[in-house]
């Protein structure tokens, strides 16, 4: 596609639920970021993949969070257990020549 | 650690007043900087970038930002600004290398008066 698409656009889930958000990225990049946003705020780095390999995941805040990305295109940040605390904004970027495009992001809320 | 500060929590100006906005990082090495902006209701664009060669790099809609290695700076400025300028703006930094990940600081939000 044109640009980064992400999915859902917004996701409500009671607590403890499991979310998946899926992140499509440009056609060709071959970093793909992660980012947290809340409001008001910057995005606060969770992860990054080149091709398929998890060059750094040091952003992510427990062992709840987890991202893959197996083909090296689409890749899937995982929340399991959700928390209220986990509400915020998720924003993919996939970037080229280190430049990042931001998707729409996911809007999750847990309830 | 690598890390972006930005001390303007919130700026607000008239129109056609000059603007400079404050980016410090810290970083063990070599490093890329970036501007990017995000208007209401939209996703974060790039403003400008520094990888290498000239400390003044210009970006679109009249932007520019200087890089000053000694003061681990890289601010953001425009003459004169426009309504159209409001946002929320913010500083990213990330190592030389491919391995290196790109962090944001907490970000700028300018209100332009009309």
């Amino acid at each position: 596609g044109a640009g980064v698409s992400q999915s859902p656009r917004y996701k409500v889930t009671k607590r403890g639920q499991d979310v998946a958000l899926r992140c499509d990225p440009i056609s060709g990049h071959v970093s793909l970021y992660w980012y947290r946003q809340a409001l008001g705020q910057g995005p606060e780095f969770l992860t990054y993949f080149n091709y398929e390999a998890q060059q750094d995941k040091s952003g992510l805040p427990n062992d709840r969070f987890s991202a893959e990305r197996p083909e090296g295109s689409i890749s899937t940040l995982t929340i399991q257990r959700t928390e209220q605390r986990d509400s915020a904004m998720y924003r993919c970027a996939s970037s080229s020549e280190m430049e990042l495009f931001f998707g729409e992001g996911s809007r999750l809320t847990v309830l | 650690a690598q890390s972006v500060s930005q001390h303007n929590h919130h700026v607000i100006l008239s129109e056609a007043a000059s603007l400079e906005l404050g980016c410090n990082y810290s970083y063990g090495g070599t490093v890329n900087l970036f501007w990017y902006v995000q208007y209401p209701g939209q996703h974060l664009q790039l403003l400008l970038k520094y990888f290498s060669g000239d400390p003044l790099v210009k970006g679109i809609k009249g932007f520019e930002a200087e890089f000053i290695k000694s003061k681990f700076s890289f601010n953001l400025r425009k003459p004169s600004v426009q309504w159209s300028d409001t946002a929320e703006y913010f500083c990213a930094v990330t190592g030389y290398s491919s391995a290196s990940k790109i962090i944001f600081g907490s970000g700028t939000r300018l209100s332009i008066r009309p």
